[in-house]
């Protein structure tokens, strides 16, 4: 079974900052999908970056991008220019590319990130 | 607009008691799930469905039921509420392939 790492209970960022959330994975297939997903204080779960494991280049969506480093089984989330509105709980997420399981989500236990001024 | 609803919000319930949990989806999708959240565990799935009359258990099957009826609706429910069960619950839909659009999540609390 897959299982998914976060490492990091809390973290801490300054206004403006950049901050990174690690994330591993332990997996023995090949092809599969790895997600972060945001939940602020309103609970709801919000996407915030998808990376297909075939896909060498790391996925980037405006301030958000991701260090995924296959080999390691490493997918790391870096927010630039923190703002306070990037304060919630992160999650890291697997997804198998394997259509007999292909849709369950495994979560981490997630990253909380506070955003200081 | 398409979306994905949960009720009630917030619900407290007595221990030993029945619960149902409603979970309606308009997008049409055939993937639904369910998930409990708690600190430090995250979000570990209950059960989950590929379509009508499907339905599958997740890590944490025990004490809870699913059905699926019709493509939209995945109510969950809980035999016989127990304090072990005081939770955040999340219903997800997604089409196959694609990411999970998720419910905004109900609160159980057994007293």
């Amino acid at each position: 079974a897959q299982t998914v790492t976060q490492s990091q209970p809390e973290m801490s960022v300054q206004e403006a900052e950049t901050v990174t959330l690690s994330c591993t994975y332990d997996t023995s297939e090949s092809d599969y999908y790895l997600f972060w997903y945001k939940q602020p204080p309103s609970r709801q779960m919000i996407l915030v970056i998808r990376q297909e494991a075939y896909k060498q280049q790391n996925a980037t969506e405006n301030r958000f991008s991701v260090n995924f480093q296959k080999a390691a089984k490493s997918f790391s989330l870096k927010i630039s220019d923190s703002q306070l509105g990037d304060a919630a709980m992160y999650f890291c997420a697997y997804r198998s590319a394997n259509t007999g399981t292909a849709s369950k989500l495994t979560f981490g236990t997630g990253t909380r990130l506070q955003v200081t001024l | 607009d398409a979306e994905i609803t949960q009720s009630p919000r917030h619900k407290i319930t007595e221990t030993g008691r029945q619960v149902t949990l409603a979970c309606h989806q308009t997008w049409n999708h055939n993937n639904m799930f369910w998930y409990r959240q708690d600190l430090g565990h995250g979000l570990r799935l209950i059960h989950y469905s590929y379509g009508v009359q499907d339905t599958n258990k997740g890590e944490v099957s025990d004490g809870y039921s699913v059905s699926r009826s019709n493509t939209e609706d995945l109510p969950l429910t809980l035999e016989s509420a127990a304090s072990s069960q005081t939770s955040v619950y999340f219903c997800a839909s997604s089409a196959t392939g694609y990411g999970y659009t998720f419910g905004s999540g109900t609160r159980l609390t057994v007293v």
